[in-house]
């Protein structure tokens, strides 16, 4: 089975703090994606990477950015993190460009910002 | 801009009946397509995906594909009060460069009755 394992489960940051986001998987995917999740706008996609050291910007980029230093890690990076960034974040990963095969998800990362 | 339509709900069946779960996409070069299950505060989980017209079965769900009218649903038989999550669409479009992106929808809310 697929493991995507993402570093907390539920975390409290102040506003102006940069925070990390962690998240591991052990299947050797290449793709990698950051989702953030809010009731009533769904799961909205902040950064991806198909690739180490690759990058691509999602639908809602700002006021993150995101590091592949290693195939099996991405880091989601809130650069000076602010009220409106409390959300639910969901780490996810897949095969490249394999069409048949789903995205698997982490546990999530439940977000306060104080 | 690539959509994905779901009905919010909530959804409300009673227990034994079966649950019809409807989705609609934008893209016609849409190729691959998949079922999540949310239960409240946790992450999706992938139940099952199709990407040929017609139904496929697993279990009490079947999923069923219609490409000409950018359709999908999910039939859930003898729902259980444990079915009881948010239902994802989720639509991955095969063209150069996908990169395993999937467009989700918002969700439909299932409450399954005892």
């Amino acid at each position: 089975d697929v493991k995507v394992t993402q570093s907390s489960r539920y975390l409290v940051k102040r506003t102006g703090e940069k925070v990390f986001l962690e998240c591991v998987q052990d299947m050797d995917h290449e793709n990698m994606f950051w989702y953030r999740q809010d009731p009533g706008l769904g799961l909205r996609l902040i950064y991806f990477s198909y690739d180490v050291k690759m990058k691509e910007k999602g639908d809602i980029p700002e006021g993150y950015s995101v590091s592949r230093e290693k195939k099996e890690r991405f880091s989601l990076i809130l650069e000076s993190a602010s009220t409106n960034q409390t959300s639910m974040y969901l780490c996810a990963s897949t095969r490249f460009q394999a069409s048949n095969q789903p995205q698997h998800f982490g546990d999530g990362t439940r977000l306060s910002i104080l | 801009q690539k959509e994905v339509e779901q009905n919010s709900g909530p959804l409300s069946v009673p227990e034994g009946a079966i649950a019809s779960l409807n989705c609609t996409y934008s893209d016609r070069g849409s190729q691959s397509f998949f079922w999540y299950r949310q239960y409240s505060g946790k992450s999706p989980e992938l139940i099952m995906f199709i990407y040929s017209n017609g139904d496929k079965e697993d279990g009490r769900f079947t999923a069923q594909l219609n490409k000409a009218s950018q359709y999908v649903s999910l039939l859930i038989r003898d729902s259980q009060p444990s079915d009881s999550a948010t239902y994802l669409c989720a639509v991955k479009a095969d063209y150069g460069g996908s990169q395993g992106n999937l467009i989700f929808g918002k969700g439909t809310k299932l409450s399954v009755k005892p």
